[in-house]
């Protein structure tokens, strides 16, 4: 079964750029999810999606961090104007029965 | 709001040696409580889960975890750790409706062969 596949891998971009990542759930998964780890702490919800309805946006930072989940398949997070506190591990996840979570490998934002 | 805290950051310790990590976790209401894994260069894997009956939950590779109602506790045990256990641990907690999966802090624990 294919997991969770997450792009770019790796991105260095500058202060006030902007970037996006993109996430292909497991085929069938309903429930999506987009965390944020920064280096030594522990993932945090940034915005849960239930097929293409937002469920959680709650620790999402809505003046510079956008998500979309069209067609209720893929996602897209997008962070403008991006800040130095932005340097983080973003996750993707998707579970089919929102108990059993699979993450990606996630994709690594460096912001200079 | 749910709060999920572990006790430890980092542990060291040598092959063979037993292993518990401590997890405490704060919310009103039902909850669910895992323990995923972190393996250097890997994704988050599932080590284990609990939602009811038994409080103690056996997991994969040897590791079971203890759910202590009273405590707010899901601690983390494994009899003898091998160098492959060598990892970052995180202790979660989920609402009973199936939503937003809470982290602490993560344990990193190294095993010295």
């Amino acid at each position: 079964e294919a997991g969770v596949a997450q792009s770019p891998r790796y991105k260095i971009i500058e202060k006030r750029q902007s970037v996006a990542f993109w996430c292909n759930p497991i085929s069938g998964h309903a429930t999506l999810y987009w965390y944020q780890q920064i280096l030594g702490q522990g993932p945090k919800l940034l915005i849960q999606f239930q097929n293409n309805g937002v469920v959680d946006d709650s620790q999402l930072p809505k003046d510079r961090f956008s998500a979309e989940r069209l067609k209720g398949v893929d996602s897209t997070l997008k962070i403008q104007p991006a800040k130095l506190e932005d340097s983080a591990v973003y996750l993707c996840a998707s579970s089919l029965d929102s108990y059993t979570i699979y993450f990606g490998e996630g994709s690594w934002l460096t912001v200079v | 709001a749910q709060s999920v805290s572990q006790h430890n950051h980092h542990v060291i310790l040598s092959e063979a040696a037993s292993l518990e990590l401590g997890c405490n976790y704060s919310y009103g209401g039902t909850v669910n409580l895992f323990w995923y894994v972190q393996y250097p260069g890997q994704h988050l894997q599932l080590l284990l889960k609990y939602f009811s009956g038994d409080p103690l939950v056996k997991g994969i590779k040897g590791f079971e975890a203890e759910f202590i109602k009273s405590k707010f506790s899901f601690n983390l045990r494994k009899p003898s750790v091998q160098w492959s256990d060598t990892a970052e641990y995180f202790c979660a907690v989920m609402d009973a409706a199936g939503n937003k999966l809470t982290f602490g802090g993560g344990t990193r624990v190294l095993v010295k062969p």
